[in-house]
């Protein structure tokens, strides 16, 4: 079946300006996950949400970051004022409740200038 | 210092050798112990998984977890040139929520 997508694949924007980036995670997956994996580096956990709700918001690194699921299908990461250290790949997983299993889609690159 | 440093190598080895790689944690309310494989501009798939100390073997692959060192390791055996990837561990101290990982071994396998 079809596995977690991502887009847009890349994005490219200027300093300042908000960007929103998109997961659609595995049909029935109750769980979702937002990382990002800088440049030679392991990945970073921004948030988890279990159906609509964010039980664990840690890991988000300011308040410019922000994000939203709609029931338990899409979710948005919204990222405002864009600065030059958000350049990373942006990477959503997904899991059955319960499941220690992960899914992770191929991520967003977002590049700010 | 972070909770999980990983050697971020990279590592070269010639096709049938066997390939250790290890991470240490500090953290030790940390149970539950992943690998994932990496490729070029791939999201991570997830190779093993172990829950607590002990070892786990699937196929070429075996997991070892050493929870009174905070060290955990990933062999692979008779390493084949499609093994050449990044390798992430990664942990958490539930079944479910944030996993924390390495930064990632970069490996390849030479034909």
């Amino acid at each position: 079946g079809a596995g977690v997508s991502q887009s847009p694949s890349n994005k490219v924007t200027e300093k300042g300006k908000d960007v929103e980036l998109r997961c659609d995670p595995i049909s029935g997956h109750t769980a979702l996950y937002w990382y990002r994996q800088r440049l030679g580096q392991g990945l970073e956990f921004l948030i988890y949400f279990q159906g609509n709700s964010a039980p664990d918001k840690s890991g988000l690194p300011s308040d410019r970051f922000s994000a939203e699921r709609t029931g338990e299908s899409v979710s948005t990461l919204t990222i405002q004022r864009t600065q030059q250290e958000d350049s990373a790949v942006y990477l959503c997983a997904s899991s059955l409740q319960g499941e220690e299993t992960q899914y992770f889609g191929p991520g967003t690159r977002l590049l700010v200038l | 210092q972070k909770e999980v440093e990983q050697d971020p190598g990279p590592l070269s080895v010639p096709e049938g050798a066997i390939v250790s790689l290890n991470c240490t944690y500090s953290n030790s309310a940390f149970q539950y112990f992943m690998w994932y494989r990496q490729y070029s501009r791939k999201g991570p798939e997830l190779l093993m998984y172990t829950y607590s100390s002990g070892n786990k073997e699937d196929g070429r692959f075996t997991a070892q977890v050493d929870k009174s060192s905070k060290y955990i390791s990933l062999f692979i055996r008779d390493s084949q040139p499609s093994d050449s990837a990044t390798y992430l561990c990664a942990m958490r101290n539930t079944n479910a929520g944030k996993s924390t990982f390495g930064d990632g071994t970069t490996l390849t396998v030479k034909p």
